[in-house]
């Protein structure tokens, strides 16, 4: 099956910094990506949908300017959280739909990324 | 607007045994595509098994299952033999092939396997 890597697994950082987060389609291309954020025990909450190549679309409630999305290739989404606070602690996690031959609708996921702001 | 719901947030089943999980979903569209995934402990979502809306036979991925009802709107998931590998949270998902592909999630299901 398609593979996403998602890097770094898990960060620590310090209240004020900014984090950038990576996920790359690694067998395949992927002209559309998503990032959700899920909270301990919770189900996903979808961020924002990544196009490769044009502005991301955000969800309704997630500021743009918090969290910035770009995607300038066909194998790599990256998900910078600025200036980071407690509040931002979470587990971010990544997906793409596979973008040539018939669509199954299939998800593919990356590993997540565990942020953790000090 | 299209919503997904897991009536059951936790779930117990014995090793070799088998357990049903629950799924309901609502939507107005006529094609489309459901979903099981399965989050481990390791917190990386895999695919357990898909359906399509206009097929009316139901999936089925090895010991994994599962029954949809088109009409009632159910999906469910039954997972035989149950194994130790299995213990992990399980989401529903709906995808409206129709719309601009943004899937949606159920709550999930934390199921446990007793050794």
């Amino acid at each position: 099956g398609a593979v996403v890597s998602q890097h770094p697994s898990w960060v620590i950082c310090k209240s004020g910094t900014s984090v950038k987060i990576e996920c790359r389609s690694l067998d395949f291309q992927a002209t559309t990506m998503f990032w959700y954020r899920q909270f301990p025990k919770q189900s996903l909450m979808l961020m924002a949908t990544s196009n490769e190549g044009s502005k991301a679309t955000y969800e309704q409630g997630v500021e743009k300017d918090k969290f910035l999305i770009n995607h300038a290739s066909l194998t790599l989404s990256t998900l910078t959280v600025t200036s980071a606070h407690p509040e931002d602690s979470s587990f971010y996690i990544c997906s793409a739909e596979l973008s040539m031959g018939p669509g199954t609708g299939e998800l593919f996921f990356g590993e997540g990324s565990r942020l953790t702001v000090l | 607007a299209q919503t997904v719901t897991q009536s059951q947030p936790e779930m117990s089943v014995q090793e070799a045994e088998t357990v049903t999980l629950s799924c309901t979903y609502d939507t107005s569209e006529s094609d489309y595509y459901l979903f099981w995934y399965k989050q481990p402990p390791s917190r990386q979502m895999i695919l357990v098994i898909r359906q399509e809306a206009y097929k009316q036979q139901n999936a089925t991925e090895n010991r994994f299952s599962v029954n949809f009802q088109k009409a009632a709107k159910s999906f469910s998931l039954k997972i035989s033999d149950s194994q130790l590998g299995d213990a992990a949270m399980y989401f529903c998902a709906y995808d409206p092939k129709t719309s601009y592909d943004k899937v949606i999630f159920g709550p999930g299901t934390s199921l446990s396997v007793i050794p």
